[in-house]
């Protein structure tokens, strides 16, 4: 099946520095990735759909310039949190769709971001 | 924009017994996809069973079928003769351009 992974699967960073969140298809080349947030005990929240070559789509509320979304090519999608704070500490999981045309979407394992 | 709601924060079963988890959603589209994903502690999210909304027939998977009312906008998830690896995080999902999810049930299966 198809495998996307994340890396890392935990980063501390201290605040007002920036960290990057990697997010690959592995077996399987993706036109269109997605960058969700998911609090603790809470569903998953879109933040930004991300087409490869193109600019990033961001929900209403979502701060581009704290979350910089880049989709450099069709197995790589990276989300950098730019001057973290304590309340951007979250869990971050991306996923990708195909382009095969079967409409699905996998997830990868996400990214636990704790900022101190 | 499109909207799915889970009304059952937790539900309980006892194991080998059957469960019904529910799932509305709101659209004005005619062509989308749904789904059921699974989320255990590890928080990976495990996809249960999907539905495309053309289709009328029902899918199932194994122990896992859906009952998708197209009209009512409902979808529901059975899980039959649970199991206690069935114990998990259960979110329902609408997919159009993007997938968005409910705000997911709690599923503890009792031994």
């Amino acid at each position: 099946g198809a495998v996307v992974s994340q890396h890392p699967s935990r980063v501390i960073c201290k605040s007002g520095t920036s960290v990057k969140i990697e997010c690959r298809s592995l077996d399987f080349q993706a036109t269109t990735m997605f960058w969700y947030r998911q609090f603790p005990k809470k569903s998953l929240m879109l933040m930004a759909t991300s087409n490869e070559g193109s600019k990033a789509t961001y929900e209403q509320g979502v701060e581009k310039d704290k979350f910089l979304i880049n989709h450099a090519s069709l197995t790589l999608s990276t989300l950098t949190v730019t001057s973290a704070h304590p309340e951007d500490s979250s869990f971050y999981i991306c996923s990708a769709r195909t382009t095969s045309g079967v409409y699905e979407q996998y997830f990868g394992p996400g990214t636990r971001l704790t900022v101190t | 924009a499109q909207t799915v709601t889970q009304s059952q924060p937790e539900m309980s079963v006892q194991e080998a017994e059957t469960v019904t988890l529910s799932c509305t959603y709101d659209t004005s589209e005619n062509n989308y996809y749904l789904f059921w994903y699974k989320q255990p502690p590890s928080r990976q999210m495990i996809l249960v069973i999907r539905q495309e909304a053309y289709k009328q027939q029902n899918a199932t998977e194994n122990r896992f079928s859906v009952n998708f009312q197209k009209a009512a906008k409902s979808f529901s998830l059975k899980i039959s003769d649970s199991q206690l690896g069935d114990t998990a995080m259960y979110f329902c999902a609408f997919m159009n351009n993007d997938m968005r999810f409910g705000a997911g049930t709690r599923l503890t299966v009792k031994p």
